[in-house]
């Protein structure tokens, strides 16, 4: 069964470091999407691309954090300079399309454990 | 808005009990309404969905009824497993461009 993919399942960085995770998503998925869950709460939406254009960045700290697409395929977020605060899981995930009715199927996330 | 409440704290019950975990909603429009299994360490898994008012969801023992009159959609399993232990999402959507609001989640422990 096609997964997302996601990389690294664990990251440790100092505060004030820069921190990368790469998603693959499902081969054949426009819509991809980068979710944050704090520990204790749900997945809370960071971006949302369809194909290699940003739909929604709505709730993404632009002052740190970017996220890119260049080839409408892979995904990369990056936060730059790490906080405290930031530690979270990431979590990828991917649909089809961005219609009603699309089911989004999540990769098994990136822990992030800022010191 | 669209926003998801769950019942607080965790639930921890015995092997074979039946399982009860409420979600309630607040929706503009007609949202379809989902549950998320989040096993130890991993991401998210879609256990169940409904699509419209009165659907039953179902999987692996579990179900959910889309009851739009008391904006609920709880989850149900008659005999739980020691491996059904894991925290579960309720969420509804999708809304804008096909995004979804999550619940907090809850925490099942199931003791052997």
């Amino acid at each position: 069964e096609a997964e997302v993919a996601q990389s690294p399942r664990y990251k440790i960085t100092e505060k004030s470091q820069a921190v990368a995770f790469w998603c693959d998503p499902i081969s054949g998925h426009a819509t991809l999407y980068w979710y944050r869950q704090i520990l204790g709460q749900g997945p809370e939406l960071l971006v949302q691309f369809q194909d290699e254009s940003v739909v929604d960045d709505s709730q993404l700290p632009k002052d740190r954090f970017s996220a890119e697409r260049l080839k409408g395929v892979d995904s990369t977020l990056k936060i730059q300079p790490a906080e405290l605060g930031d530690s979270a899981m990431y979590l990828c995930a991917s649909s089809y399309g961005d219609s009603s009715g699309n089911t989004i199927y999540f990769g098994e996330g990136s822990w992030l454990t800022v010191v | 808005g669209n926003s998801v409440t769950q019942m607080e704290g965790p639930v921890t019950l015995s092997e074979e009990a039946f399982l009860t975990i409420n979600c309630t909603y607040t929706a503009t429009g007609y949202p379809s309404l989902f549950w998320y299994v989040q096993y130890p360490g991993e991401g998210l898994q879609l256990l169940l969905k409904a699509t419209k008012a009165d659907d039953k969801g179902s999987n692996k023992g579990f179900e959910a009824t889309y009851r739009k009159e008391t904006t609920s959609f709880h989850l149900e399993k008659g005999s739980v497993q020691v491996s059904d232990s894991a925290v579960y999402f309720c969420a509804l959507g999708p809304y804008g461009n096909n995004r979804l609001a999550f619940g907090k989640g809850n925490q099942v422990v199931v003791i052997p």
